[in-house]
């Protein structure tokens, strides 16, 4: 059971809009804490895609934006291309003293 | 460009340590603001954070492992280590070495190693 909720899956047809929900509690994200999102291909370690709820590190297209309110954080997807095709994970801090993911969303490119 | 590479044995028996080593390559692991972390994967499951540590030496553990987990660094060889102590199956996994920025991520990471429990 992870802190952080994620959907199990979402999917979408290709140049679609997707979004993935990441929710929290007061103990987390609720509590300020910033949210950052990872993309994990098959077979590979995950890739930092969006940190500090809503930035983008050097690299990653503008395709990917992130977003916080509350107790939940959101990460959408543009232009959706089979490449996305991936796991994606959320993380913050929470105040358990610990680092904490959500339990990831996959996502499938119909 | 930093690299990471874990390093270890791939199959420990129940209630013995588990041991890896993380190298890190690119640049020197005292340079700049960072921390160290390690995470770990169970086969199709989601990520779990283990701990991390500063190239002082401060180190901060996920409160469900602390009991069992030692991180330690080794500055002039330019890496850092796990210890699991009293491993069980539960503790199989991929673990993955990563530069941890504190408040906004982890930038680089290993390939991961696998580490299976069994006798």
């Amino acid at each position: 059971q992870s802190v952080l909720t994620q959907p199990p899956s979402v999917s979408g047809a290709p140049g679609q809009r997707v979004t993935i929900s990441c929710t929290g509690s007061s103990s987390n994200i609720g509590a300020g804490y910033d949210v950052h999102w990872y993309q994990q291909l098959p077979g590979t370690a995950p890739k930092l895609l969006i940190y500090g709820n809503s930035n983008r590190p050097s690299g990653v297209p503008d395709r990917f934006s992130g977003s916080k309110s509350g107790t939940s954080a959101s990460l959408a997807i543009t232009g959706l291309q089979a490449e996305d095709e991936a796991d994606y994970y959320c993380q913050s801090y929470d105040s358990s003293l610990s680092e904490v993911f959500g339990g990831g969303t996959k996502l499938t490119v119909l | 460009q930093v690299q990471l590479q874990e390093s270890g044995p791939g199959l420990v028996k129940p209630s013995q340590t588990l041991s890896l080593t993380c190298t890190v390559s690119g640049g020197s692991i005292s340079s700049g603001s960072y921390y160290w972390s390690w995470i770990r994967q169970p086969a199709g499951k989601g990520l779990e954070w283990i701990g991390r540590i500063y190239t002082s030496g401060s180190t901060n553990y996920n409160p469900s492992l602390k009991s069992r987990v030692t991180i330690s660094v080794d500055t002039s060889k330019n890496q850092f280590s796990l210890k699991l102590s009293s491993v069980t199956a539960a503790d199989t996994a991929v673990y993955y070495c990563a530069r941890d920025l504190l408040t906004t991520g982890f930038d680089y990471w290993g390939q991961g190693t696998l580490v299976t429990v069994s006798s």
